[in-house]
């Protein structure tokens, strides 16, 4: 699925730091969705937006973590003062409107140290 | 809570052997995807079911939905090693746009 870019692949933080991981998605494709997979665990949903709204963030923990997705740009997953247990693959997908099939990026693989 | 139930949550199988993962859940959905997920990478779509009693075949791959569209079932005939992967469910909320994934079934194809 290449035409969802997600970046950076990889993120080192160190605790404390902020971590910043950017989505585009495919042309064409209004609605985003941030998940969080930690190893050998499936895709746990963070929040749900479309452009310039969050639609569902009943995901997302409600300190340091926050999202937008503006109206011209890349959709941002932002975790403030990162600590170990944020450590985890972050996934964003895109779906056209009124669709309900996911087309995944590859993923950004944030390891706090 | 998780509302989507997948089993078994691992299989190790030899090369040649078929397999069946189930899907399930109390609630109906208005579709339900399946994705598979290689390690280092994103989730790739398989199939779309939508019709309960719906059944889709890729190759060696067959997806049932359930009649009252709340389970779907996945069976591989004849696995090879290049079927290894997490194979995830997606369910779609009826007139809603949320979707919810289960936790996968890890799945190894020994040559």
């Amino acid at each position: 699925n290449a035409g969802v870019m997600q970046n950076p692949r990889h993120l080192v933080r160190r605790r404390g730091q902020e971590a910043r991981l950017r989505c585009s998605p495919m042309k064409g494709h209004s609605h985003v969705y941030w998940y969080r997979q930690l190893p050998e665990e499936g895709l746990k949903f963070m929040v749900y937006l479309q452009k310039e709204n969050i639609i569902d963030e009943s995901g997302m923990p409600k300190e340091r973590f926050s999202a937008e997705f503006p109206k011209e740009g890349p959709s941002i997953l932002r975790i403030q003062q990162v600590v170990r247990g944020d450590s985890a693959a972050y996934f964003c997908a895109s779906y056209r409107a009124r669709e309900t099939e996911a087309f995944f990026g590859q993923g950004t693989r944030l390891t706090v140290v | 809570t998780q509302l989507l139930e997948q089993s078994p949550q691992f299989l190790s199988i030899q090369e040649g052997e078929n397999l069946t993962v189930y899907c399930n859940s109390s609630s109906v959905f208005s579709s339900l995807q399946w994705y598979r997920q290689e390690p280092g990478e994103g989730p790739v779509l398989l199939v779309t079911v939508v019709t309960g009693g719906e059944v889709k075949k890729l190759k060696r791959l067959t997806f049932q939905f359930g009649d009252a569209r709340k389970d779907s079932s996945l069976h591989i005939t004849a696995a090879q090693p290049g079927d290894t992967g997490l194979y995830l469910c997606a369910g779609a909320w009826p007139g809603g746009f949320k979707t919810i994934f289960g936790a996968g079934t890890r799945l190894f194809v020994k040559a």
